[in-house]
């Protein structure tokens, strides 16, 4: 069965830094693309950033580049979302999902999501 | 990036309702386009892919169809587990875009 459980979230002043983490299990995760997926609170869903499998691969929605970097970890089948200089407009619930087909990440969508991580931004 | 218009922003059915939610895309998608059914307090779910590909433990009440740029989602016979917010998502393009979302309500 496929798991992800999202950890890191909680509260933050405007202009520090976060970072989130999702541990992954029941699939081989350095097959799969994976991506962070946000929500505000009673908004609706936000693509933040994908990886492609082996990490050689990146992309990022306009309002975090330069901000948020994702990465993984194959070996510790771990990805990851670093949040710099967080603003209160990047307060959301952050959701960790992979995608449904292996090594790709464009047409692609994603299948299976973790609970999601509260992360709130104020000061 | 491909913007998704989906309409309504809210249903009011009543049970055993038909019920249909529309996206429409700013260009063509060429039916790379999912639905997600999403419960309060809940992560997404997915239903549907591929323009009308059911997932595994989808209720046959749950269609999708369409092509191009416009596209839609239906509930037959709704039931009371089906109140839930629902959204539409295009793949075809990176960045992948979701609709602003339709909540369905009970009458």
């Amino acid at each position: 069965e496929v798991q992800l459980v999202e950890s890191g979230g909680g509260l933050v002043q405007p202009g520090r830094s976060m970072k989130l983490s999702c541990a992954a299990s029941g699939f081989t995760f350095s097959n799969y693309g994976m991506a962070w997926v946000r929500q505000a609170p009673t908004k609706g869903l936000e693509w933040v950033a994908i990886i492609s499998y082996d990490g050689s691969s990146t992309y990022y929605r306009d309002s975090v580049k330069g901000r948020f970097t994702i990465s993984r970890d194959n070996a510790k089948s771990t990805l990851y979302l670093q949040m710099n200089s967080l603003r209160s407009e990047d307060t959301a619930t952050y959701y960790c999902t992979r995608l449904a087909m292996m090594v790709l990440i464009t047409s692609n969508w994603f299948a299976y999501w973790g609970q999601g991580t509260l992360v709130t931004v104020s000061s | 990036d491909i913007q998704m218009t989906q309409s309504p922003p809210s249903l009011s059915a009543s049970l055993g309702d038909k019920v249909t939610v529309t996206c429409q895309a700013s260009q063509n998608i060429n039916k790379y386009i999912a639905w997600y059914q999403q419960k309060p307090g809940k992560a997404p779910r997915l239903l549907i892919r591929y323009t009308s590909t059911l997932e595994s433990g989808t209720p046959s009440r749950f269609s999708g169809s369409g092509s191009g740029r416009d596209y839609s989602f239906s509930i037959s016979n709704v039931e009371s587990e089906d109140i839930a917010s629902y959204y539409c998502l295009q793949f075809d393009n990176l960045p992948d875009t979701f609709g602003a979302g339709t909540k369905l309500e009970l009458k």
